[in-house]
Formats: structure tokens, sequence, C-alpha cells
């Protein structure tokens, strides 16, 4: 069955940086494009990145351009979120979602999250 | 990008009710719109996608409707189990958005 796990989460200081990772089963992971969404306390979804199916297309969250990079490992079917410069706005739970294609599509599965908390 | 304006952004019924939940984006989508389910503790689960096709094993008592700027979730009849917070997502564009969600509880 089609499985994403989210890991990475903690708590860290303002300024700092974080590693978030997601890692996939249960499906032909290079055919799907994975999104970063993610849900601060008491407000709704914010789509934060995505990147395509091959890798070579990538888009931000004005909210985190340049301070957060996305990327992929096809061969261990893993999405990385790599975070810098994080502020207490980036407090979160961070899921991975995959969609079949980045345009026009939709995210059909999605992991359980995990919780990136910044404070000092 | 894309706004998207839920209403209402909470809503109380009872079981058995009929509820309608609308979306409006801030320019037309054509009708790349899709709606998603939450429960506390829980992921987003898709519900309806390209406005109003039900995602596999979702309950037919579930539709969508709407194109360009407006759009509708209807639940036909409420079961216990659909007590829960709403959201639409725009897909026009590769800068998705999400409504600000609906929370939807018992009378």
């Amino acid at each position: 069955q089609v499985q994403l796990v989210e890991s990475g989460g903690g708590v860290v200081q303002p300024g700092r940086s974080l590693r978030l990772s997601c890692a996939a089963s249960g499906f032909t992971f290079r055919s799907y494009a994975i999104y970063w969404v993610r849900r601060a306390p008491g407000k709704g979804l914010e789509w934060v990145a995505v990147i395509s199916y091959d890798g070579n297309n990538k888009y931000y969250a004005d909210s985190v351009k340049g301070r957060f990079t996305i990327s992929r490992d096809d061969p261990k079917s893993t999405v990385s979120l790599q975070m810098s410069s994080l502020t207490t706005e980036d407090t979160a739970l961070y899921y991975c979602a995959r969609a079949s294609t980045m345009v026009r599509g939709r995210l059909d599965y999605w992991g359980q999250g995990t919780l990136v908390t910044v404070s000092s | 990008d894309i706004q998207m304006t839920q209403s209402p952004s909470s809503l109380s019924a009872s079981i058995g009710d009929r509820v309608t939940i609308t979306c409006r984006a801030s320019q037309s989508i054509s009708r790349y719109l899709n709606w998603y389910q939450q429960k506390p503790g829980n992921s987003p689960k898709l519900l309806i996608y390209a406005t109003y096709t039900l995602q596999s094993g979702v309950p037919s008592r579930f539709s969508g409707s709407g194109s360009g700027t407006d759009f509708t979730l209807t639940i036909s009849s409420l079961q216990p189990e659909d007590f829960a917070t709403y959201f639409c997502q725009q897909s026009y564009n590769t800068s998705i958005t999400f409504g600000q969600g609906t929370r939807l509880e018992i009378k």
C-alpha cells in the first residue's frame, strides 16, 4: 500500500536549520511529484514546496523561498526539505504528499506529518 | 497567487442534514478544484478532485460542483464520521493554494 512517512521534525531555535525527510513506498516513486504542505497551530493548510517527478522542477511558496530547499533521491525513494533561517512562523506540522502531476493534479496520499517547533 | 476563500468558516449541523460549503477563487481556475477532509490527529484526505470526481472509496453522499471561480462541496446526509474540517485547494497553477478551512461541528 502507498505510504509516505515524514521524519526529522523537532524543536529548533530561531535562525537555525533543520532537515525533514519523506520516505515513500508502495508506488512507483519516480513517477510522482512530491509536495510539502504545512499546518501551523490554529491555522489552515499552506503549501510549502514541490518537486517534479524527475527532480528538474522545483517551486516554493514565497514565505520560504530562499530559505528552504527541496530535493529527491529516487534510489532511496525519499524527498528532503532543507530548512534554514527558521523563524517562529515556520512552526507547524509538516506533511509530504504525492501528486501524479504538478499542475492541475491532486494530492491523493499524505503522510502523517512531522512537527517542527521553532522556539528559543 | 490565487486566493481561495471558503465559507462558512464553521458550521454546526445535525446527523442527516444536508450541508453545503462554498469556495471562491480570486480568479478563474476552470475546474481545477480539489476538496480534502481532515479530522483531528489525522492527515488530510482527498475527497473530490477536478471539481466533481469522487476519490476512490469516498461515499456518494459527498458531491462537488462549480466552475470558474465558484465551487461547492455538498454532503447530502451528514453521518457521524463527517464531522471534520474541510479544505478546498486550487491546482490551476504550480503555486497551489488552500482555502482557510470549514470546521463542521455537531449541533
